[in-house]
């Protein structure tokens, strides 16, 4: 089956120790996308890339960085954890830029201690 | 003020009630609605996706947008306990870009 996975499910780090989270598509969507989901809270865009075109929002904390080596994976760097980067981070896939053609992974959950 | 307001619940309904599920936005510019469910630790996944205003039915669920109160609304009929999940609702201005704003969620919980 097609689909958008996320590795690992669950990661905890150590306040400021740096983090990879990973996320794989079998869609072959050229676009894919990081959110940020805290408890309770809407999802909220950090970036996405179209292709290799990196597309950063305005708002996204300089801490937050991603890499997209090749069509079928992208990864979320967070340099130096804090305490409130604790949240869901779903990885999102589409074919193009419409906005009903996001399919979700089913999310890494972060804690920081 | 948040762009889209939703009512975060948690509402519980008994098995085969109807339930009402709504939200509220304040950017007159969005014209692109959705409707995302949510199970524990899962991501969202698209319920329902209308454009404009209107009414959209699909199955148990009907989508309404009306865009003079700024006010939409998804309404699942028999409601199962399967139906316990969190819904977002999730809007645009543009069909082509990427920008979805979220509300927060409801949590629903259907009783047997």
């Amino acid at each position: 089956d097609a689909m958008v996975i996320q590795n690992p499910r669950y990661q905890v780090t150590q306040f400021g120790k740096p983090v990879t989270l990973s996320c794989s598509q079998t869609l072959n969507h050229n676009v894919m996308y990081w959110y940020q989901q805290k408890s309770s809270q809407a999802p909220k865009l950090l970036f996405h890339y179209y292709d290799k075109d990196f597309n950063n929002e305005a708002d996204t904390p300089d801490n937050f960085q991603s890499r997209r080596p090749n069509t079928s994976f992208c990864f979320l760097d967070i340099r130096s954890p804090g305490l409130g980067d604790a949240a869901m981070y779903l990885c999102a896939t589409s074919r193009g830029l419409a906005v009903n053609e996001q399919f979700f992974g089913p999310g890494t959950r972060l804690t920081v201690l | 003020q948040k762009e889209v307001e939703q009512d975060p619940g948690p509402l519980s309904v008994p098995e085969g009630a109807i339930v009402s599920l709504n939200c509220t936005y304040s950017n007159s510019a969005f014209q692109y609605f959705m409707w995302y469910r949510q199970y524990s630790r899962k991501g969202p996944e698209l319920l329902m996706y209308t454009y404009s205003s209107g009414n959209k039915e699909d199955g148990r669920f009907t989508a309404q947008v009306d865009k003079s109160s700024k006010y939409i609304s998804l309404f699942i009929r028999d409601s199962q306990p399967s139906d316990s999940a969190t819904y977002l609702c999730a809007m645009s201005a543009s069909n082509a870009g990427n920008m979805l704003t979220f509300g927060g969620g409801t949590r629903l919980m259907v009783k047997p």
